[in-house]
């Protein structure tokens, strides 16, 4: 079946530095791309969308990137602070109705 | 503001014991969906509704029931509870499907003995 699979189960950032989170996507028809944080025993927080006829997006120190010819989508967090430390996951539309969700990526900020 | 709201926070059962896990939103959202995670994974659709009266089945539907008698409300029912149904349980709505955002309740931690 379709799926959204994350490159790195674990990146380890230098607090201040820029944060890249990549996820690769399988369904080329897919419309609709999420990236959600998720902080220790609370639910997915929703950081940042795009449509699959943009390329790049960009919200308050994030940005996301999407690549349609290979499948590829990513998340760029800028100056990176402890509280940006959580699990971040990628999501695509399966159907109008359904999002598929990636593994997961944690994000650990070193001092 | 409220957002969405689950209850139980914690929950352990036995073996064939059966309970109800609660879901309200107060955004209006026409869309309400019910997911499991299991430790280091994501997300799985176990079922959703479009709206009141309509439910659908996700990825992961059996052993699980819901039902949508109000715009606000959408319960999952574990009819008999199994060890393997012990997961984080995530209640979320958004104002449409797919293509909107959705927001998320803090989950159910549930435990089957």
């Amino acid at each position: 079946g379709e799926s959204v699979g994350l490159h790195l189960p674990t990146l380890s950032v230098q607090e201040g530095d820029n944060s890249i989170i990549n996820c690769a996507y399988s369904n080329s028809a897919s419309d609709y791309f999420i990236w959600y944080k998720q902080e220790s025993g609370k639910g997915p927080q929703f950081i940042i969308d795009i449509r699959s006829n943009m390329d790049k997006r960009q919200g308050q120190r994030v940005t996301v990137l999407l690549n349609k010819t290979v499948k590829h989508l990513s998340l760029q967090i800028a100056a990176t602070q402890p509280g940006d430390s959580a699990v971040y996951f990628c999501a695509e539309t399966y159907s109008n109705y359904q999002l598929i969700w990636g593994a997961g990526t944690k994000l650990i900020i070193k001092p | 503001n409220a957002g969405v709201t689950q209850t139980p926070k914690f929950q352990v059962l036995k073996t064939g014991q059966s309970m109800t896990l609660q879901c309200a939103q107060d955004m209006n959202h026409e869309y309400m969906s019910w997911y499991r995670q299991d430790p280091g994974m994501g997300l799985r659709l176990i079922h959703y509704s479009v709206g009141a009266g309509i439910t659908d089945q996700g990825e992961v539907p059996n052993g699980y029931n819901v039902s949508r008698s109000t715009t606000e409300d959408f319960p999952l029912r574990l009819l008999s509870a199994a060890p393997s149904q012990t997961s984080v349980y995530f209640c979320a709505s958004s104002a449409s499907g797919g293509g909107q955002p959705q927001h998320f309740g803090d989950g159910t931690r549930l435990s089957i003995l």
